[in-house]
């Protein structure tokens, strides 16, 4: 089964509201990333937070990660018709951290 | 500047066929990966390289053949191509500093491979 998986599927919203994605993970880790990828494109980088992290901001992504619970949430805050992409969870399991693990992607549509 | 680039970025063929993926990057990393991305968007790990020596190899059709010349490409080899490998191919590469540290990784464009 596959490690990371977002929640939900599809999150359609107006421009300027904020959108929240979570994931949900399985086994301890070493660090979690979050990926975008635009449509017929390739994924995209966006922010890693290590394991002995809690949360982490860059410009208008928020990125929280609960341990305890296996979960992370990615934040993105005044959203904009550009934002429209697929928002993928990646997890470096403990002691395997190089290979990542990506869940099965949010789809956000932001509507202008 | 391309910093991962994959060629072709469509392939269409016939089952049976052999047919190649060739990817290139420029950042200097020495860690490169293959990726399959299935109709659902499910991105799955097929082989890493660091330093031109494999080391992940998922569970993987051996129809399926990385080579890397150098640590800069690493090319994706199919042979007798079936329906089901119809996917987008993803190259990507990072850093590596160790066992159990990992960056970002930096993805190519894809190649959408078509089998008919």
């Amino acid at each position: 089964s596959q490690q990371g998986e977002e929640d939900p599927q599809a999150l359609s919203i107006q421009e300027g509201e904020n959108a929240t994605m979570n994931c949900s993970y399985k086994t301890s880790i070493n660090n979690l990333q979050w990926y975008r990828q635009n449509s017929g494109r390739g994924l995209v980088h966006l922010i890693l937070i290590r394991s002995n992290e809690r949360e982490k901001h860059s410009g208008r992504l928020r990125v929280t990660l609960d341990t305890s619970k296996k979960s992370s949430s990615l934040l993105i805050t005044a959203s904009r018709a550009a934002d429209t992409a697929s928002y993928f969870c990646a997890t470096g399991r403990s002691g395997s951290a190089r290979q990542l693990t990506f869940g099965s992607g949010t789809q956000l549509t932001v509507l202008p | 500047d391309t910093a991962v680039s994959q060629t072709p970025k469509y392939l269409v063929t016939q089952m049976g066929n052999d047919k190649s993926i060739k990817c290139e990057q420029n950042l200097g990393h020495d860690t490169m990966y293959w990726y399959k991305q299935d109709s659902k968007k499910f991105l799955k790990i097929m082989f890493s390289y660091n330093n031109k020596e494999l080391i992940i190899n998922e569970t993987v059709p051996n129809r399926f053949s990385p080579k890397s010349p150098d640590k800069a490409h690493l090319n994706l080899h199919i042979n007798s191509l079936e329906l089901g490998d119809s996917a987008v191919y993803f190259c990507a590469s990072s850093q590596s500093l160790g066992l159990n540290r990992s960056y970002e990784q930096y993805f190519g464009p894809g190649t959408r491979l078509t089998v008919t």
